[in-house]
């Protein structure tokens, strides 16, 4: 079935470190959300880019959507120990996909060390 | 405002055994969603409802049946519990369905059968 591809899947970096991860999927979408679960939390939602080429900043936090709307990403510039938790992106097909729902990747799992 | 309920946060059952899981949202939102988490897997959609008094299928809907009970209520049912079920259950609204709204979720019952 349709997916929606994530890297990588686990990331551990030092407090200060920037952090990057990536969202792919083979077919073009309408537009793609991000989220962000904190351990033993449940998904909360960050953002929605829906342009090709989109680049949103929230504080440290920067989302790009890809000019092709294949691929997004998610950088956090020095991170710090309240990014934990584990990321979620989440995208529309053009065509409708499953009834033209979100299909969320696999999540980046992100730890730092303070 | 509470936002996303769900009852109960944890459940033991044995195999064989059937239970409710219950989902109520105060946001007057349109659209409900039943999504399970396992290690590794991110959320897979199980069922969805779209408006009051329809439901559809999603990714994984086998041995799993929802209702709609009002606009603001969306129960899932396991039939027969099987240990392939042991998961997290999160269960989510939106305003509208498409994969458009972000979704609001609530904050899981974690289910283990034996």
């Amino acid at each position: 079935g349709q997916q929606v591809m994530q890297i990588p899947q686990y990331q551990h970096v030092q407090e200060g470190e920037d952090f990057t991860t990536y969202c792919n999927s083979s077919t073009t979408l309408s537009n793609i959300q991000w989220y962000k679960q904190r351990p033993g939390g449940h998904p909360v939602f960050l953002i929605q880019l829906v342009k090709s080429g989109e680049v949103k900043k929230q504080k440290r936090l920067t989302f790009q959507f890809g000019e092709a709307k294949k691929n997004s990403s998610l950088h956090i510039t020095a991170t710090q120990t309240t990014d934990v938790g584990t990321y979620f992106c989440a995208g529309r097909m053009n065509y409708g996909g499953s009834q033209g729902n979100l299909i969320f990747g696999k999540g980046t799992k992100l730890s730092v060390k303070p | 405002n509470a936002g996303v309920t769900q009852t109960p946060k944890f459940q033991v059952l044995k195999t064989g055994q059937s239970m409710t899981l219950q989902c109520a949202q105060d946001m007057n939102h349109n659209s409900m969603y039943w999504y399970r988490q396992d290690p590794g897997m991110g959320l897979r959609l199980i069922y969805y409802s779209a408006s009051e008094g329809t439901t559809d299928k999603g990714e994984v809907p086998n041995g799993y049946n929802v209702s709609r009970l009002n606009k603001r209520e969306f129960s899932l049912r396991l039939e027969s519990a099987a240990p392939s079920q042991t998961s997290v259950y999160f269960c989510a609204s939106s305003e509208g369905t498409g994969g458009v709204y972000e979704q609001y979720f609530g904050p899981g019952t974690r289910l283990t059968v034996t």
